[in-house]
């Protein structure tokens, strides 16, 4: 079945770094590639997404990259700040012959002060 | 602006227990979606609802059920608790597709469920 693929699960980084984190999919009808953050007890919070008409988003230090060829897309944290320490995210979903996105099992970032 | 409230934050449940999981939503979302989180693991849908008396299953729908009476409430109910089911539950919902492409959903905080 169709499943993403995301790396590292583990990420460790020193304040003022930067963060990559990757995520490949499966389903070649996947047009929709959100990114959420969840903080710690709390529920997972949308912090940045691409469709598949675009290649890159920015929003302030996060961006989000896709490539539809290698149906891989990654989201990169500049200028890291303890703040950003949380679970990330990737999930690719497609609107198409039924509803249905797939999560990744997740990032855990730590950012260092 | 509440958005996803979910009732209780948390609950022990002896096997063969029932109870429901509360989800409300105040921002007219015709999408609705229960998830479980088991530790260190992704997302699994459990049931969705594209609107009000439309229900259908998702991934790991056995041991649940839902209903969708109106637009602001999906209730999730747990019939015979097991082991199995110990997990952070989350409610979310969202805007529905527009133009071929989905939206990004609104979680709530979740329930934190553990069955003995």
């Amino acid at each position: 079945g169709e499943n993403v693929e995301q790396h590292p699960s583990t990420l460790s980084v020193q304040e003022g770094d930067s963060a990559v984190i990757k995520c490949t999919y499966s389903d070649s009808a996947s047009n929709y590639f959100p990114w959420y953050k969840q903080e710690l007890g709390k529920g997972p919070q949308l912090i940045i997404d691409i469709r598949s008409n675009v290649g890159e988003k920015k929003d302030q230090r996060i961006a989000v990259t896709l490539n539809k060829t290698a149906k891989h897309f990654s989201l990169h944290i500049t200028e890291t700040q303890p703040e950003d320490s949380a679970v990330y995210f990737c999930a690719a979903s497609r609107d198409t012959g039924g509803f249905k996105t797939i999560f990744g099992a997740g990032t855990r970032l730590f950012v260092k002060a | 602006n509440a958005g996803v409230t979910q009732t209780p934050k948390f609950r022990i449940l002896k096997i063969g227990q029932s109870m429901t999981l509360q989800c409300t939503q105040d921002m007219n979302h015709n999408y609705m979606y229960w998830y479980r989180q088991d530790p260190g693991m992704g997302l699994k849908l459990i049931y969705y609802s594209v609107g009000a008396g439309i229900t259908d299953k998702g991934e790991v729908p056995n041991g649940y059920n839902v209903s969708r009476s109106t637009t602001e409430d999906f209730p999730l109910r747990l019939e015979l608790a097991a082991p199995s089911q110990t997990s952070v539950y989350f409610c979310a919902s969202s805007l529905p597709p527009r133009g071929g492409f989905n939206y990004g959903y609104t979680f709530g905080s979740g329930t934190r469920l553990t069955v003995v």
